[in-house]
């Protein structure tokens, strides 16, 4: 079983919709997750953190954390073509090494 | 200020050959990490650096894979004799020690290597 467990999609949404993306993590453990956006050809790139059950939002961008049920999300609300990318969740224990999920891909349609 | 950077971007060898990828992190970061990614695969943790405390190599794939941080700073990533399987993009990050709880970690651009 992966550490870290996403979709690999992809999932297509219309512009303007609100996109889902989804995490779940196997280590109790795991203190502090991330999103990171990925372009085709890129490296990744941090878009949020969270460390504490509940949600937290940052501009267009809501990350969930349910520690009890050992998920993580990621909405993006109005998305836009430029969201078009692989999205990668990542988890860590506390010990500086991230286990990061196999991303999943979102495609925004005009 | 500066991101992490890293060179080359792009690194074409022939099977066999040695390689040194170079990653120059993030100032003031304590700590330094070295990722792969092949064609549509996700990132394989090979090895990271935390200040001056003995590396974290337990991703390193094989005894050809080697790599050091001189000075805290710079770290330099060696495959010898390389083969066709190495080939992939190879990915630096560096992270702070500033809050212990968190270690956000970016990334540099990478280095694409192919191995003929």
């Amino acid at each position: 079983q992966k550490e870290v467990e996403q979709n690999s999609g992809p999932l297509s949404v219309p512009e303007g919709a609100i996109a889902s993306l989804n995490c779940t993590y196997s280590d109790r453990g795991s203190q502090s997750f991330f999103w990171y956006r990925q372009y085709s050809g890129k490296s990744p790139e941090l878009i949020m953190f969270i460390y504490s059950n509940g949600d937290k939002e940052d501009g267009r961008f809501t990350a969930q954390l349910n520690k009890a049920s050992q998920y993580v999300s990621l909405l993006i609300r109005d998305s836009q073509p430029s969201d078009s990318a692989t999205y990668l969740c990542a988890s860590n224990t506390g010990f500086q090494k991230l286990v990061f999920g196999t991303g999943t891909r979102l495609l925004v349609s005009p | 200020g500066a991101g992490v950077s890293q060179s080359p971007s792009n690194k074409v060898t022939e099977k066999g050959k040695d390689v040194e990828l170079r990653c120059d992190p993030i100032s003031g970061h304590t700590a330094l990490y070295w990722y792969r990614q092949s064609l549509g695969q996700g990132l394989e943790f090979l090895i990271y650096f935390q200040g001056n405390s003995a590396p974290d190599k337990s991703g390193l794939p094989s005894d050809r894979f080697s790599a050091e941080r001189t000075g805290g700073s710079v770290s330099t990533l060696t495959i010898q004799r390389t083969q066709q399987e190495d080939s992939a993009v190879y990915l630096c990050a560096s992270s702070s020690d500033r809050d212990r709880s968190l270690y956000e970690q970016y990334f540099g651009p990478g280095t694409r290597l192919t191995v003929t």
